[in-house]
């Protein structure tokens, strides 16, 4: 399967712990795109990167996330000292090239903190 | 900024049609339009870049006026598959990174026997 890949699937963290979330784009695609999705909710977008470059962050929260995508290995999501108010589905799309045209998306991290 | 769809819910019988909207606020580059079921990744369905288009995949349609930063999604037809929350995603015009989405609010579509 070349799809986008996601992991781990299903994340539980204690609050002050941290999250790292990975995500390895479809073969060919350089640019990748993280969302966020609470229950019941449309998907929010959090930041846009390319390899080695963070190209749009104007959607993540300017504290405790963060977030690469370098030159070698999967794109990662890093929230430091987590809440609860992080609990939510993490998507990552990608796409080969900038502009219009399909991002697809995987099957999501699914975070949950006690 | 957030794009509005209408309407927010929709429950069908197997083989009725429906029409989902999608209105911004904004000027628009594209649409692009998307299924997703309960626990799913969204999947993608289609994209609009001009004004006036429309374009089909299989009994799935859709359209884009500009002008009005409006789009519409048509499913004919419906089958129990087509269920799940259809969202549109929209790239504004004129800014310099136009690959970020911005997703309406959804629309959840069940299709029953």
């Amino acid at each position: 399967n070349a799809g986008v890949m996601q992991n781990p699937r299903h994340l539980v963290r204690r609050r002050g712990q941290e999250a790292r979330l990975r995500c390895s784009p479809m073969k060919g695609h350089s640019h990748v795109y993280w969302y966020r999705q609470l229950p019941e909710e449309g998907l929010k977008f959090m930041v846009y990167l390319q390899k080695e470059n963070i190209i749009d962050e104007s959607g993540m929260p300017k504290e405790r996330f963060s977030a690469e995508f370098p030159k070698e290995g999967p794109s990662i999501l890093r929230i430091q000292q987590v809440v609860r108010g992080d609990s939510a589905a993490y998507f990552c799309a990608s796409s080969p090239q900038q502009g219009p045209g399909p991002q697809h998306f995987g099957d999501g991290t699914r975070l949950s903190i006690l | 900024q957030q794009p509005v769809q209408s309407p927010q819910a929709v429950i069908l019988r197997e083989g009725e049609d429906a029409v989902i909207n999608c209105s911004s606020s904004k000027a628009l580059y594209s649409v692009h339009w998307y299924r997703q079921k309960h626990g799913e990744a969204p999947v993608f369905l289609m994209i609009l870049l001009k004004g006036g288009e429309q374009k089909g995949h299989e009994k799935i349609s859709a359209s884009f006026n500009e002008k009005k930063q409006q789009s519409s999604l048509y499913l004919t037809a419906s089958q129990l598959s087509y269920s799940g929350t259809y969202f549109c995603g929209t790239e504004r015009r004129g800014t310099g990174t136009a690959s970020k989405l911005t997703f309406g609010t959804g629309t959840r579509l069940q299709v029953t026997l």
